[in-house]
C-alpha cells in the first residue's frame, strides 16, 4: 500500500511558466515532508522540506504547499528554467529515526 | 569537497557471483543508508546503520547484508547475486541533526545476468 503518491508519471512545462508537482499521501502521522530532484544517472539532491506546522515554505524560486486536511503537498516551480528538468520526488516521514517513505517520482520536462 | 562516494557506477555480473557495492563519505555523517530503486518506482531503504558497529534492516526484505567498521564506509554485500537483484543502489548519509536532509550518492546500477 503506497503512502505516498505522485499520481503525475510526467509533466511538461514551457520554459517561464510556472511548474507544479503534485503529492498525495495517506498516513495521518506524517509530520514533515521532503522534495528531491534528480538527474539521469546522479543521486537525488534535496530541494526544500515543509514541517506540518506550516502551510507554506519558500526558497527562492521553489514554494512548497501543504494541505493537512486534504493530506496533499504541491511544489511549484517559478519561473521554469530548463535546468529543472529532472524526476522530482516527494518523501513524508513521522519518524523521530527519520525513515523516509517515498512517491514514484514525477519526470517534469521544461520546453525551451 | 565534503561528498559521498559509490563505486562501481555500473556493474555487470553473472548469477550466484559474490559482489561488494563500496560507500565511502568524507562528510563525518554518523547516519549512512541504502536504498533501492527501479526506473519509475520509488525508493525503498534495504539497510541503515546510526553509528559504528549498528546496522539495521530496512523496509524492503533485502539478500544483502551491510557493515558499518568505520564511520565514513557503509559497503554492501550480496553473498549470490541473482537476477532480480538487478537494480540501482543508492547509499545517503545524514548528520545526527534533528531531520538533517539526506545526501545521496550517484549510485550503482547492478545488472544480474
Amino acid at each position: 500500500d503506497q503512502q505516498v503518491k505522485q499520481n503525475s508519471p510526467s509533466l511538461s512545462v514551457q520554459e517561464g511558466r510556472i511548474s507544479i508537482l503534485n503529492c498525495d499521501y495517506t498516513n495521518s502521522m506524517f509530520d514533515y515532508f521532503l522534495w528531491y530532484k534528480k538527474y539521469p544517472a546522479e543521486g537525488p539532491t534535496f530541494l526544500i522540506s515543509i514541517s506540518s506546522i506550516k502551510d507554506k515554505n519558500e526558497d527562492g524560486r521553489f514554494t512548497v504547499f501543504l494541505n493537512k486536511s486534504a493530506k496533499h503537498l504541491s511544489l511549484h516551480i517559478v519561473p521554469s528554467q530548463p535546468g529543472d528538468s529532472a524526476v522530482y520526488f516527494c518523501a513524508a516521514t513521522a519518524d523521530s529515526n527519520y525513515q523516509l517513505i517515498w512517491g514514484a517520482g514525477t519526470k517534469l520536462i521544461i520546453k525551451p | 569537497e565534503a561528498d559521498i562516494y559509490q563505486t562501481p557506477r555500473y556493474l555487470v555480473i553473472g548469477t550466484g557471483k559474490k559482489i561488494t557495492l563500496e560507500c565511502s563519505q568524507t562528510m563525518g555523517h554518523d547516519k549512512m543508508y541504502w536504498y533501492q530503486q527501479d526506473p519509475g518506482m520509488e525508493l525503498h531503504l534495504i539497510h541503515y546503520s546510526y553509528g559504528v558497529n549498528s546496522t539495521e534492516k530496512g523496509d524492503l526484505s533485502s539478500e544483502s547484508t551491510v557493515s558499518r567498521i568505520r564511520t565514513e564506509h557503509f559497503p554492501l554485500t550480496l553473498e549470490s547475486a541473482r537476477p532480480s537483484h538487478t537494480s540501482q543502489y543508492l547509499c545517503a548519509s545524514s548528520s545526527s541533526s534533528n531531520r538533517s536532509p539526506l545526501h545521496f550518492g550517484n549510485g550503482t546500477r547492478l545488472t544480474v545476468t
